[in-house]
C-alpha cells in the first residue's frame, strides 16, 4: 500500500505570508484530499483533488498524479489558518482506506 | 443527516469498563471509517466498512477492538477492558464509494 509523506512538518509564519505545503505519495493515487484540523479536533474538508489544480479563497491546491505529488498554497495567511494540515489518499489494492501524512503543523503570528 | 455525527463527545471510563463509540454517517455513504488520535499525533487507522464487503480491520490495535456497521449505516466502536494507553480521539468518517471522506467531530475518550 501506500506511504504518505508530509513537508515541512512545522512551519511558522507571520500573518500576511504565503507558504506552500507538500504532500509526497510513494505511488500512483486517484484520490486525493486536504484537511485542515482546527485547534478544537475538527477536520475541515480544504480539497479533494485527484488531479490538477483548485482554488478556494486563499487557498489552492495542485495535484501532479504523475508524479505523486501534491501541494496546497496558502496565500496572504491569518492567524486562523493556523492548526495541522493533512493530506491523504487511499491505500489501494483490494481496500480504498485513507492512508494520512503525518501533517504539517501550522502557526500564524500576528 | 447533514454531517457525520458522532457520541458522545467526550467520555471519561474506569480502567477495565467497556466502552461503545457510536458514528451516524452521512445518509447514503456506503463507506465508513475509524481512525484514532492521540495526543498530538497523526490519524491511525482503524477499520474499514465498504457497502457489503468484509471489513477491513487491519488497523484495529488488539483483539479488545472491534467494530460493527449494522444495516449499511450506524456503526459502533466497542472497546473492551479499556487500558490507559486507549485514551485518544476516536474520529469516524463516511463517503461515497472511492471519493471524498467526511469527518465528525470526534469523541475524545479518557481512560482514568
Amino acid at each position: 500500500g501506500i506511504q504518505v509523506e508530509q513537508s515541512p512538518p512545522d512551519l511558522i509564519l507571520q500573518e500576511g505570508a504565503n507558504s506552500t505545503l507538500r504532500c509526497n505519495f510513494s505511488d500512483s493515487v486517484n484520490n486525493l484530499q486536504w484537511f485542515h484540523q482546527n485547534p478544537w479536533g475538527q477536520l475541515i474538508n480544504l480539497f479533494y483533488i485527484p488531479s490538477g489544480t483548485k482554488q478556494n479563497g486563499r487557498l489552492s491546491a495542485t495535484t501532479v498524479a504523475t508524479e505523486r505529488y501534491s501541494l496546497l498554497y496558502i496565500s496572504s495567511s491569518q492567524t486562523t489558518d493556523s492548526g495541522v494540515y493533512f493530506c491523504a489518499g487511499p491505500y489501494g489494492g483490494a481496500t480504498n482506506k485513507l492512508i494520512f501524512g503525518t501533517g504539517t503543523l501550522l502557526a500564524v503570528q500576528p | 443527516g447533514a454531517g457525520v455525527s458522532q457520541s458522545p463527545s467526550n467520555k471519561v471510563t474506569e480502567k477495565g469498563k467497556d466502552v461503545e463509540l457510536r458514528c451516524d454517517p452521512i445518509s447514503g455513504h456506503t463507506a465508513l471509517y475509524w481512525y484514532r488520535q492521540s495526543l498530538g499525533q497523526g490519524l491511525e487507522f482503524l477499520i474499514y466498512f465498504q457497502g457489503n464487503s468484509a471489513p477491513d480491520k487491519s488497523g484495529l490495535p488488539s483483539d479488545r477492538f472491534s467494530a460493527e456497521r449494522t444495516g449499511g449505516s450506524v456503526s459502533t466502536l466497542t472497546i473492551q477492558r479499556t487500558q490507559q494507553e486507549d485514551s485518544a480521539v476516536y474520529l469516524c468518517a463516511s463517503s461515497l464509494s472511492k471519493v471524498e471522506a467526511f469527518f465528525g467531530q470526534g469523541t475524545r475518550l479518557t481512560v482514568v
